[in-house]
């Protein structure tokens, strides 16, 4: 079946411009969840959602950052203004359900440059 | 945070067992050991978790210690396919709603033809 998709795959933009990432679940997956992912480390968690509400945004950096999901499955990533530091790649996954111990499913990941 | 500490990286001959270790003394009675590996410019890959009891999948298989302070990830035969950063996480409640991954660096396995 159709894995966890995500577009653009690759996104170039400038320093003080707005953005968008997309993310669409895997049919019928209630959890979806952002990770950032820098050069050499780990993903780094950002916000999960459950069925269409943020359950827990604690990850987002700073209030430049805000993501939706108004339909309970795609969700995208808005970044305002956005700085070279926000370069890295996005990470999306979803599960069956957040609150079970489910498996994650990620996405390819969106590799977000700013100059 | 709940921690899990492992070699940056490790090399394994084609064909061969490959055993990941992973340390964790902080961990407490509720949190899960889970294992993802990251393929290069992929997304991470759920491989096996697992809380107190050996567990084995068609991926690989999980050794837990007695006192659940240390773990192994156990490749019964590396292929080239399995060339990649494994990830030793901890599942902890994050008392929002949600079992959070926590990811650290990993180690960053080379498979050797």
């Amino acid at each position: 079946g159709a894995g966890v998709s995500q577009t653009p795959s690759n996104k170039v933009t400038e320093k003080g411009k707005y953005v968008e990432l997309r993310c669409d679940p895997i049919s019928g997956h209630t959890a979806l969840y952002w990770y950032r992912q820098s050069l050499g480390q780990g993903p780094e968690f950002l916000i999960y959602f459950q069925g269409t509400g943020a359950a827990d945004d604690s990850g987002l950096p700073n209030d430049r950052f805000f993501a939706v999901r108004p339909e309970g499955s795609v969700s995208t990533l808005k970044i305002q203004r956005t700085e070279r530091g926000d370069s890295a790649v996005y990470l999306c996954a979803s599960s069956l359900n957040g609150r079970l111990i489910n498996e994650q499913f990620f996405g390819p990941g969106t590799r977000l440059t700013v100059l | 945070d709940a921690k899990t500490t492992q070699p940056n990286s490790m090399e394994s001959n084609e064909e061969e067992p490959v055993h990941l270790p992973c340390n964790h003394s902080t961990i407490s009675g509720t949190d899960y050991i889970h294992w993802y590996r990251q393929l290069p410019s992929q997304g991470p890959e759920y491989v096996i978790h697992g809380l107190t009891s050996n567990v084995n999948n068609r991926m690989a298989s999980l050794a837990i210690a007695e006192d659940r302070k240390s773990s192994t990830l156990i490749l019964h035969r590396a292929t080239l396919r399995d060339a990649a950063v494994y990830y030793c996480i901890l599942r902890v409640y994050s008392g929002a709603g949600s079992y959070q991954l926590t990811f650290g660096k990993g180690t960053k396995l080379s498979v050797i033809p």
